[in-house]
């Protein structure tokens, strides 16, 4: 199965800050099938990317991603009190689909 | 809007069966551009995709779980279950439902149940 392998495993930054999370597979995944979750506690998953860069409903801007074969990056431009979450990479391309272990981004 | 909504017992004793239910609304489970997913997330293995079940009740779950995985649709209720035979302890999770849509360059997971606990224990 792809592995999926996030880093850093926490980001400390303050708001308004740039945010760029990275998620590396072990074999080359088709962009058209590779997302992003958001995931506060006590909360399910949300979508934030799919397709590698295209924005889920509700995703503002500042939220991009981009990325082809085996590396992508997930960019927050200005973070906001709400971004500060734990973000999953997920590839849906090669079954099993699979998840990174997750990025952590807290406020410093 | 689409809601899921999961259903089950919370515990479960080792080597019995999990049994879920994951409850749909604002759309139908009976169409051709959805799959119907379980995903679970424990602290140990993170998120993990445990099969998905089509609306012609075909169904694809992760080799690993294949042999203890059953998976089912009920239409007439527009809710689908899942069934895991044999738990440990490292079945113990929260377990997501969830729908992957099934479209040209779209098939990814965008409606997702807030999830339920369930720990395995004697």
């Amino acid at each position: 199965e792809i592995v999926l392998t996030q880093s850093p495993g926490t980001l400390s930054l303050s708001p308004g800050e740039r945010a760029a999370l990275s998620c590396r597979a072990s074999q080359i995944v088709s962009s058209s099938y590779f997302a992003w979750f958001q995931q506060k506690p006590g909360q399910a998953p949300r979508l934030v990317l799919y397709g590698a860069s295209t924005r889920a409903a509700g995703i503002p801007d500042r939220f991009s991603g981009s990325g082809s074969g085996t590396d992508f990056t997930l960019n927050i431009s200005s973070l906001e009190p709400e971004d500060f979450a734990v973000y999953y990479c997920q590839q849906y391309a090669v079954s099993p689909w699979t998840f990174g272990q997750g990025t952590k981004v807290e406020i410093k | 809007q689409m809601q899921l909504q999961e259903s089950g017992p919370g515990l479960v004793k080792p080597s019995e069966t999990l049994a879920l239910t994951c409850s749909v609304s604002g759309a139908s489970i009976n169409n051709s551009s959805s799959y119907w997913a379980w995903i679970r997330q424990s602290p140990g293995k993170g998120l993990e995709w445990i099969g998905s079940v089509y609306y012609l009740g075909s169904t694809f779950s992760k080799p690993s779980l294949k042999n203890r995985i059953t998976m089912s649709l009920d239409t007439s209720e527009n809710r689908f279950s899942l069934k895991l035979s044999s738990v440990t302890a490292a079945d113990t999770a929260i377990y997501y439902c969830a729908r992957r849509l099934s479209l040209p360059f779209l098939r990814h997971f965008d409606h997702w149940g807030q999830g339920i606990l369930v720990t395995v224990t004697s």
